[in-house]
């Protein structure tokens, strides 16, 4: 089975911090996502990636950014957190190129920035 | 662009009840189908999936048919148990990696 590992379940921070969330899968699998979950608007893709050093911006990436130096790590990083960024994290990783090949997720990371 | 709809919830039954939360995509493309699961704490994990139209994606009871005429995938269960309290995420993709989700339809089951 496909394992998607967050580093952390439930994370504090104070606004203007830097908060690194980091996602690690272990089957080789090309594409990365980062989702934010909110009650009511269901996931919001913030940014994807195809390849190592790739990156693409998804539907909200204002006030993030993301590294993925190795296929395997896919790091989101709140560059000056906010409380608006309070949220749950999902991270996925995918195959293939073409659509067909479903999401593997993460357990999240619920992101507490007060 | 691509989306997905799904009805709004939380839909509450009784357990042995019958299931259907409805889902329907744009038609733009060849995508396949997927329906996601989220219980309580956790990610989404896939529960069916289906490829083509006319294929049926079936798991733990669950089935929903790929609808071209209809741009549905509606997801059912016949005989719903607590233990099915989740929420349950409609998603399409293909032409592109990128899935496109609905928001999520919370279900409730009780004994």
């Amino acid at each position: 089975d496909v394992k998607v590992t967050q580093s952390s379940r439930y994370l504090v921070k104070r606004t203007g911090e830097k908060v690194f969330l980091e996602c690690v899968q272990d089957m080789d699998h090309e594409n990365m996502f980062w989702y934010r979950q909110d009650p009511g608007l269901g996931l919001r893709l913030i940014y994807f990636s195809y390849d190592v050093k790739m990156k693409e911006k998804g539907d909200i990436p204002e006030g993030y950014s993301v590294s993925r130096e190795k296929k395997e790590r896919f790091s989101l990083i709140l560059e000056s957190a906010s409380t608006n960024q309070t949220s749950m994290y999902l991270c996925a990783s995918s195959w293939d190129q073409e659509g067909g090949s479903p999401l593997h997720f993460g357990n999240g990371t619920r992101l507490t920035v007060t | 662009g691509n989306s997905v709809t799904q009805m709004e919830g939380p839909v509450t039954l009784s357990e042995e009840a019958f299931l259907t939360i409805n889902c329907t995509y744009t038609a733009t493309g060849y995508p396949s189908l997927f329906w996601y699961v989220q219980y309580p704490g956790e990610g989404l994990q896939l529960l069916l999936k289906a490829t083509k139209a006319d294929d049926k994606g079936s798991n733990k009871g669950f089935e929903a048919t790929y609808r071209k005429e209809t741009t549905s995938f509606h997801l059912e269960k016949g005989s719903v148990q607590v233990s099915d309290s989740a929420v349950y995420f409609c998603a399409r993709s293909g032409g592109s990696y990128i899935p496109t989700f609905g928001r999520g339809t919370s279900l409730i089951v009780h004994p």
